[in-house]
């Protein structure tokens, strides 16, 4: 079975600083690699994918992630933060021998300070 | 194009009592997947339901079942409920356009908040 580890529960940052979210994932078949944000009181809102191809995916927002296949790892990252960004993310990986459904990681507070 | 819709966003229901959530996908989306979101256990899939029949399906009790109908609306429902299906309930749609080794993205609604007192 899959699972998904998001290495830190909250991750405090000020504005206009990098910032890195980890994610380490573990399969023993070929995965696709997701990364969701959520707005307090609203669903979850897709920031970037991995299906194939080139291992850096850029996503909206200016977030971009790694694909690492030896690391097992797809950690998300962005140059310079914004308030707005303050949200909680979530890592996810789904099976592509199960389709439409999604393995999430326990999520990462995102608090952007100004 | 509409997004996928939740109806009701908010509920407050009892122990024993039984509640149905209905899940609208976008338009010419066939597959709709079911989350519960709690503060412990975090995201976990429930079941996927695509041409109107269940194809996967979580590790939840029985109390827990959905169906979809022909215009690929979907229903959960939970009977004898419990303190802790306290949840937010997502569901999520995709085209789920065919192919082994294709995947359509899921597209999530704003959820159903399900207070049991």
């Amino acid at each position: 079975a899959q699972s998904v580890t998001q290495l830190d529960s909250q991750v405090p940052v000020f504005e206009e600083a990098p910032v890195e979210l980890r994610c380490n994932y573990s399969s023993s078949v070929s995965v696709y690699l997701f990364w969701y944000v959520q707005y307090p009181n609203q669903g979850l809102q897709l920031l970037l994918k991995y299906l194939s191809g080139s291992t850096l995916v850029k996503g909206i927002n200016g977030f971009e992630a790694e694909f690492n296949k030896s690391q097992t790892s797809f950690h998300l990252r962005k140059p310079s933060v914004h308030i707005s960004d303050t949200a909680e993310y979530f890592c996810a990986v789904n099976l592509d021998t199960s389709y439409g459904k999604l393995t999430f990681g326990q999520g990462t507070i995102l608090t952007v300070h100004p | 194009k509409a997004g996928v819709t939740q109806t009701p966003r908010y509920l407050i229901k009892t122990r024993g009592q039984q509640v149905t959530l209905s899940c609208s996908p976008i338009s010419g989306h066939r597959s709709v997947s079911w989350y519960q979101q709690t503060p412990g256990q975090g995201l976990q899939f429930l079941f996927e339901y695509f041409s109107e029949t269940q194809r996967n399906k979580g590790n939840f009790p029985g109390r827990f079942s959905g169906r979809q109908f022909s215009n690929s609306r979907s229903e959960m429902n939970v009977s004898t409920l419990e303190l802790g299906d306290s949840a937010l309930y997502l569901c999520a749609s995709s085209l789920r356009s065919g192919g082994s080794r294709s995947y359509n993205e899921q597209f999530f609604g704003p959820g159903t908040r399900l207070t049991v007192l």
